[in-house]
């Protein structure tokens, strides 16, 4: 079983849309949980990042930890064009960071 | 400006001839480390440095050597590159500290091996 597994994709969606993005992981130790943005042809940036169980809001996104069900999720609001990227989440291991395989997005006008 | 840069940005190579990819972090960041991203497999860490001196590796190190003699500096060695080592690399950086681990990632390097 991998430690993060993530639906690829890709997820076309229209202008305004609610977004709702989903890793689940295997490990019930791990405590900080992030999403990272892709644009094409860039390196993935950190976009927002969460400890332990909750919620937390920044703008339109909005990142939820369930650590019961081992489900993390990423929700955008509003959706624009701009935000038509790869979607990575990760989890934090101490030395190392573990990376989902991508959702790639694309919201059309 | 805060970044990590690498060179080269793009790269066609031939099967066993060997190369470099620099990599390098103005920011004064202890950790540094090297991942591949394939589709379908995500990024997967090849080796990683918590300081000067000090490397490991990651998940997938075979075919890979890394040194790490100065804090900015972190290259990543193909001594006889395979196409299997075909592959988008990223060099990532970050302060080590008690809490998350944000990384700042370099632009990539698309490499090819014929």
């Amino acid at each position: 079983q991998k430690e993060v597994e993530q639906d690829p994709g890709p997820l076309s969606v229209p202008e305004g849309a609610i977004v709702s993005l989903n890793c689940t992981y295997s490990n019930s130790a791990f405590q900080y949980f992030m999403w990272y943005r892709q644009y094409s042809r860039k390196g993935p940036e950190l976009l927002m990042y969460t400890y332990s169980s909750g919620n937390k809001e920044d703008g339109r996104f909005t990142a939820q930890v369930d650590k019961s069900s081992k489900y993390i999720s990423l929700f955008i609001r509003d959706s624009q064009p701009s935000d038509s990227a790869t979607y990575l989440c990760a989890i934090d291991n101490t030395d190392k960071l573990i990376f989902g395989t991508g959702t790639r997005l694309q919201v059309f006008p | 400006e805060a970044q990590v840069t690498q060179n080269p940005r793009y790269l066609i190579t031939v099967t066993g001839k060997k190369l470099t990819v620099t990599c390098s972090q103005n920011m004064n960041h202890e950790y540094m480390s090297w991942y591949r991203q394939d589709p379908g497999l995500g990024l997967r860490q090849i080796y990683y440095s918590m300081n000067v001196e000090v490397t490991d590796k990651g998940d997938v190190p075979e075919g890979y050597k890394v040194s790490r003699k100065e804090k900015r500096n972190f290259p990543l060695i193909l001594e006889s590159p395979s196409p299997n080592q075909t592959s988008l690399y990223f060099c990532a950086s970050s302060l080590i500290r008690d809490s998350y681990n944000e990384q700042f990632f370099g632009p990539g390097t698309r490499l090819t091996v014929l």
